[in-house]
């Protein structure tokens, strides 16, 4: 079976600082994708960034990166200079690629204090 | 606007009603997934069409059934509602079955009174 964790049900940080959000995850695929998703308010799923397995360079999008972690199967997200627009609930996401769906974990509320 | 449309927004209706949600996917994608989120939850998948066939299963209830139809607009029928059933209920696409894009519609959230 797939597994998505998130060990961090809520994280606080101040405006402009650096936080970083943890996942781990479990698949026997060699395969596989892993995403972060955000959800604001407006209950809008918003992917922020994905991972190809296979590749070992950290996918990076603007002030959003990741550090992947495969033979741990780490993959946490790293919000440099975090604004008040970040404030969301943020979804790790396993796609083991066979097994035709997306596995999320149970998510981390971020709150960024001015 | 994602590209991937889902009606209605809002549904309120009682126990034991029948519901449809609507999914129309981004334009290209062949795969349509439906997913549950209930209050303060993760999203659990539910069922994947993937032009036009069943392709994969999650937990979904004997209860809820979907099909995806040739134009590849998808439908999630909702029966014998109950209150536990109340929830967003996102529809996601993606181009191929194997692909790893997906996109998500805004969701339909049902109110089971």
């Amino acid at each position: 079976a797939q597994t998505v964790t998130q060990s961090q049900p809520e994280m606080s940080v101040q405006e402009a600082e650096t936080v970083t959000l943890s996942c781990t995850y479990d698949t026997s695929e060699s395969d596989y994708y892993l995403f972060w998703y955000k959800q604001p308010p407006s209950r809008q799923m918003i992917l922020v960034i994905r991972q190809e397995a296979y590749k070992q360079q950290n996918a990076t999008e603007n002030r959003f990166s990741v550090n992947f972690q495969k033979a741990a199967k780490s993959f946490s997200l790293k919000i440099s200079d975090s604004q008040l627009g970040d404030a969301a609930m943020y979804f790790c996401a396993l796609d083991g690629g066979a097994t035709n769906k997306l596995i999320f974990g149970t998510g981390t509320l971020l709150a960024v204090q001015p | 606007d994602s590209g991937v449309t889902q009606t209605p927004k809002h549904l309120i209706t009682a126990t034991g009603q029948r519901v449809t949600l609507r999914c129309s996917p981004r334009s290209g994608d062949l795969s349509v997934y439906w997913y549950q989120q209930s209050l303060d939850q993760g999203l659990q998948f539910l069922i994947q069409y993937y032009n036009g066939e069943e392709r994969a299963k999650g937990n979904i209830l004997e209860r809820f059934s979907a099909q995806q139809f040739p134009d590849l607009h998808s439908e999630l029928n909702l029966s014998s509602l109950e209150l536990g059933d109340s929830a967003l209920y996102f529809c996601a696409s993606s181009a191929r079955s194997y692909d790893y894009g997906y996109t998500f519609g805004s969701g339909t959230r049902l109110t089971v009174v």
